[in-house]
């Protein structure tokens, strides 16, 4: 299983750009990468998926490198509402998924 | 309308009882997915459901089974209840394994 890390926390201001990064050195070949936006007592949400270098949606940018054995989501110039956890998951979504692996999450915190 | 709903939103039970958490999704999906959130916050899939084929993780207790009657619904049977099953459920949906999950508004459970 591809294990990942991320920071427990972070935290930033209104207009700044966020970026949260995500390690999984155990990456296999099949394995996708997709981050998921959590507000309290609600369901995780996707946001973005990507399998190598960059890709760009209206809401985020998720970047990879070419070993594939990281990767950073951008959020630009966030605003409160983006307060939330952010989790990283990477896993072989054939099958019917059961290597997927979340990450422990990233808290985001959004201040004035 | 509610893409993935769970039912109950809360679930207070005793320690050996017996209970069911019911989700259904109404976007025609393929794959239906159970995971738990701790009280950590780390999210973790338990089974994976494609097409009558169920994957399982295999660090799940057997005292935890899923029952799909149909394509649209996916529900999940707990038997002699511990006070660790206490947690968040969340359900999912995907159209099939490579594509972005839909979760559900989770179900809390407390075992006391």
């Amino acid at each position: 299983l591809a294990k990942t890390t991320q920071p427990i926390s972070m935290d930033s201001y209104e207009g700044q750009e966020v970026n949260i990064t995500c390690s999984h050195n155990n990456i296999a070949t099949n394995d996708y990468i997709t981050w998921y936006q959590q507000f309290p007592s609600q369901g995780p949400r996707f946001i973005i998926q990507g399998y190598k270098t960059k890709v760009t949606n209206e809401v985020a940018s998720l970047f990879i490198p070419a070993d594939r054995k990281s990767s950073t989501l951008s959020l630009p110039r966030v605003s409160l509402s983006d307060t939330a956890v952010y989790y990283c998951l990477v896993g072989d979504f054939t099958g019917g998924g059961n290597k997927l692996t979340f990450g422990t999450g990233t808290q985001l915190k959004v201040e004035l | 309308d509610t893409a993935v709903s769970q039912t109950p939103k809360y679930l207070v039970t005793q320690m050996g009882n017996d209970k069911s958490i019911k989700c259904e999704q109404n976007l025609g999906h393929d794959t239906m997915y159970w995971y738990k959130q701790d009280s950590k916050k780390f999210l973790k899939i338990m089974f994976s459901y494609n097409n009558k084929e169920l994957i399982i993780n295999e660090t799940v207790p057997n005292r935890f089974s899923p029952k799909s009657p149909d394509k649209a619904h996916l529900n999940l049977h707990i038997n002699s209840l511990e006070l660790g099953d206490s947690a968040v459920y969340f359900c999912a949906s995907s159209q099939d394994s490579r594509y972005e999950q839909y979760f559900g508004p989770g179900t809390r459970l407390t075992v006391t």
